[in-house]
């Protein structure tokens, strides 16, 4: 079946202005995650949902940041007023919950390249 | 707070073992990985252990864990050219939400 899809693939911005980037997990798939790959900064974790209950968004960088998951599936990360380290490749994982994945593998996008000029 | 460490590059011959390794500091993680990115792709979840193993055998992967020095290794046999990517090492946070990973150790294959 298809992977977690993710769009565009790169996004070119002006400093200031803002953007929405687009996760379509794999179907089935309860948990969705977004990390932020900086270069030298390796992976950071920015927000995850699991299902109908309160996302942690314990790793946005600022309130400039936000996402929200609708009807379970689509997520859209939203970044206000960029600025120039916003630059990054954003990724988007899913997982499934199944009794039997207790290793909880994510399954990762190919990310959405962000450059804020 | 949950960190994790790994060298940055690995240089090795065509044919060689590689090992890459990694720390971390969280000593209830139950489950650690390894991933691996493949120049202008996504990651792809390599191999894992669960923290009561010591070693894990996959083909030409091995995977030694040990958790009093909460050291993590990686060995590739037989290295190929294809093996060259960047391979990250992540543990879960103690949420149990996400992943945190090493900055990658990029290896370098030559022929």
């Amino acid at each position: 079946g298809a992977g977690v899809s993710q769009s565009p693939s790169n996004k070119v911005t002006e400093k200031g202005k803002d953007v929405e980037l687009r996760c379509d997990p794999i179907s089935g798939h309860t948990a969705l995650y977004w990390y932020r790959q900086s270069l030298g900064q390796g992976l950071e974790f920015l927000i995850y949902f699991q299902g109908n209950s309160a996302p942690d968004k314990s790793g946005l960088p600022s309130d400039r940041f936000s996402a929200e998951r609708t009807g379970g599936s689509v997520s859209t990360l939203t970044i206000q007023r960029t600025q120039q380290e916003d630059s990054a490749v954003y990724l988007c994982a899913s997982s499934t919950r199944l009794a039997g994945n207790k290793a909880n593998e994510q399954f990762f996008g190919p990310g959405t390249r962000l450059t804020v000029l | 707070g949950e960190d994790v460490e790994q060298s940055l590059f690995l240089s090795v011959r065509e044919g060689d073992s590689s090992v890459i390794n990694c720390t971390y500091t969280d000593s209830s993680s139950t489950y650690l990985y390894w991933y691996k990115q493949e120049p202008g792709a996504g990651l792809q979840l390599l191999t894992y252990i669960f923290s009561n193993m010591d070693m894990k055998q996959d083909q030409r992967l091995t995977v030694l864990l040990n958790k009093k020095d909460k050291h993590l290794s990686l060995r590739i046999a037989d290295t190929q050219t294809g093996d060259s990517a960047i391979y990250f090492c992540a543990e879960k946070n103690q949420a149990g939400t996400a992943l945190i990973f090493g900055k990658g150790t990029t290896l370098s294959v030559s022929s």
